[in-house]
């Protein structure tokens, strides 16, 4: 079966670590992305990518980075500088010519404290 | 700017219809997609309006009316398993897509 893996589902860390989330997507899809959910409310665009080695910034970069060495995966590293860090983080993949309809996976919820 | 302003809340008892209404304010705007998210779940896709009118799939409907910059998600037979968080994403020529802060439906029965 198609889809987009993420992991783990739950992650805690001790403030002032890095921490790398992992997304993996077997759907042939060019385009990733990141988004952030913060209780009661929508997503925010974290890092997005179209294409193999390349990516760009979202809304809310800071404090954040990815790569894209593969097509099928884009992980998401936290870092230090991100000052409040602990929420639910979704992956999603599309293809380039329909951005609209997004496939999530089922999400990492970070805690640090 | 770019942004979405959907309604916060919206009650309806099971087997009722109910409609969630998405304004927007977008830039170089392309369509209107919606979005279900269960409570600790991933959202998954519904809809998406490209033009004028409404576009049918089961017990949901979408409607766009790009001159108002405005648009709904109807959903019919409203069944208890309906109850969920609905986002409306606006779709620009940047080849991003924006989330409106999401309109949480109950449904009662």
């Amino acid at each position: 079966d198609g889809g987009i893996t993420q992991s783990p589902k739950y992650l805690f860390r001790k403030e002032g670590q890095n921490v790398t989330l992992s997304c993996e997507q077997n759907l042939n899809h060019d385009a990733m992305y990141w988004y952030r959910q913060d209780p009661g409310q929508g997503l925010r665009l974290i890092y997005y990518s179209q294409i193999v080695n390349d990516f760009q910034k979202g809304d809310i970069a800071e404090g954040y980075s990815v790569s894209r060495e593969k097509k099928e995966s884009f992980p998401l590293t936290v870092t230090s500088a991100q000052k409040n860090p602990t929420a639910f983080y979704l992956c999603a993949s599309s293809t380039r010519d329909s951005t609209y309809e997004q496939y999530f996976g089922p999400g990492t919820r970070l805690t640090v404290t | 700017g770019q942004s979405l302003e959907q309604p916060s809340e919206v009650t309806a008892v099971e087997g009722a219809i109910v409609q969630i209404n998405c304004t927007y304010q977008t830039s170089g705007f392309y369509g209107l997609s919606w979005y279900q998210q269960h409570d600790g779940g991933a959202p998954t896709f519904l809809s998406y309006n490209a033009l004028d009118g409404l576009e049918e799939t089961g017990r949901f409907s979408s409607f766009l009316s790009r001159s108002d910059s405005y648009g709904y998600l109807l959903l019919q037979e409203l069944q208890m398993k309906d109850s969920a968080s609905y986002f409306c994403a606006g779709y620009s020529s940047a080849s991003k897509i924006i989330f409106g802060s999401g309109t949480r439906l109950s449904i009662r029965p």
